[in-house]
This record gives C-alpha cells, structure tokens and sequence, in this order.
C-alpha cells in the first residue's frame, strides 16, 4: 500500500468551476508536504509548500490546506482554466521546514481535465 | 536561469544493452535527485547526491544501476543490461541547500525492448 493515496484517480470539470483534490498519507517521520503540477511530457512544478505547523497555504488560484493530526491534504482550485488540465500530485517530505534533504514520497496524482 | 535537463529526451532499447542518461542541474545545486516512474506507478525515488556525494542510495532497485555525478555538477545513469521492466520515465531533480524547492527535469523516457 502506498504511503500517498490521493482521490479521485481522475476527475473532469467544466472551465470556471472549482474543485477539490484530496491527499491522505501515512509517510513518517513527516515534516512537510507539497503539491505538485504536472503537465503531459513534463516534470512536476512544485504548487505549494506546506511544513506540519502550517493549515493553508495558497498560490493565486490554488490553496492547499494540510491536517497534521488526520494526515489529509486538500488542493483546491478555484475558477479553473483550461490550462489546469494536467496531473496533481501530494508529495510528502522527510525533512523539517522544507529543506531539502532527503527523498520525497509521491502520490500516484489526480489527472483533473478541464472542459470549455 | 536556465532549467534542469535531461538528455535523451527519449531511449528506446533492446533488453541486455546499455543505456545512459543524463541529467544537468540548475547551477549552484548542490542537491541531485533521481526518480522513475514506471506504468501505471507513482514516481519513486532513486537516488540523492550531495555535490558528488551519495547520500542516499536506497531506492536504487538493483545493481544493474549506477549513478555517478564527478566533480558535483551533471549526473549520469547508467543502467547496464537493461531488463524490460526498467522502462519508464527517468527524472532528475535539483535543489539548494537550505532552500526546499527542488526543480524537476521533463524526464527521460526510457522504452526497453
């Protein structure tokens, strides 16, 4: 079993909608966790950085917000554009306040489409 | 700032030969991860150097893998014979120290025959 299970697997969504990715984890030590794009042929750009202290965390559209206590993760999008169109991946770190020390676990990611 | 990158963008090969990737990280990157995905897979972590340390190596699945990165600037891959289940996306990451980010490559796609 995963450390990372998000939900859905897929998820289509018509333009101007929002909507909400959610991530559990089991990963530990834990010490952050991040969102991650990925576009088709691409690798993944990191969305938002949360460390364990830290609910919400936003990036213009994007808010992410994190339960510690629950290990869940939530991204939501608000008011999505076509070019949303793309996999969302939870990414959980190792390390304390996001330095950048040791290896990630990943999610198998949300592929979210978005229709005109 | 130029990105990171990986080169071939694309390998396809037949079981038993070799194959190397590389990948060239952000300048001044001390961090150099590499990651895989295979079918169907998350993306899992390889291997993590520290300038032209390794420091950590615990995802590498076998020793038909080596990864080297002299002098602490670009890193290779090298999988050698490579076996059909080897196939997937190749990635390579950079980062700084003390600054959490790290910086994807677009990924090598290896196809193994």
């Amino acid at each position: 079993k995963n450390q990372v299970e998000q939900s859905p697997q897929s998820l289509i969504i018509l333009e101007g909608k929002n909507c909400t990715l959610q991530c559990n984890y089991t990963v530990s030590p834990f010490s952050n966790l991040r969102w991650y794009k990925q576009d088709t042929g691409r690798g993944p750009v990191s969305l938002t950085i949360m460390t364990f202290s830290e609910n919400t965390k936003s990036n213009g559209r994007y808010t992410a917000t994190l339960d510690a206590d629950t290990k869940q993760s939530s991204l939501h999008i608000t008011a999505s554009q076509l070019s949303d169109s793309a996999s969302y991946i939870c990414v959980v770190g190792p390390n304390a306040g996001g330095t950048s020390y040791g290896k990630l676990t990943f999610g198998q990611g949300t592929i979210l489409t978005v229709h005109p | 700032e130029a990105g990171v990158t990986q080169f071939p963008s694309h390998s396809v090969i037949e079981k038993g030969q070799t194959v190397t990737l590389r990948c060239d990280p952000i300048s001044g990157h001390d961090n150099l991860y590499w990651y895989r995905r295979v079918m169907g897979k998350e993306i899992k972590f390889l291997l993590h150097f520290v300038k032209e340390s390794k420091q950590d190596e615990s995802g590498m699945p076998n020793n038909r893998f080596l990864a080297e990165r002299t002098g602490g600037t670009y890193s290779t891959l090298k999988v050698q014979p490579a076996e059909l289940e080897d196939s997937g996306v190749y990635f390579c990451a950079s980062s700084k120290s003390g600054r959490g980010r790290e910086y994807f490559g677009p990924g090598t796609r290896l196809t193994v025959l």
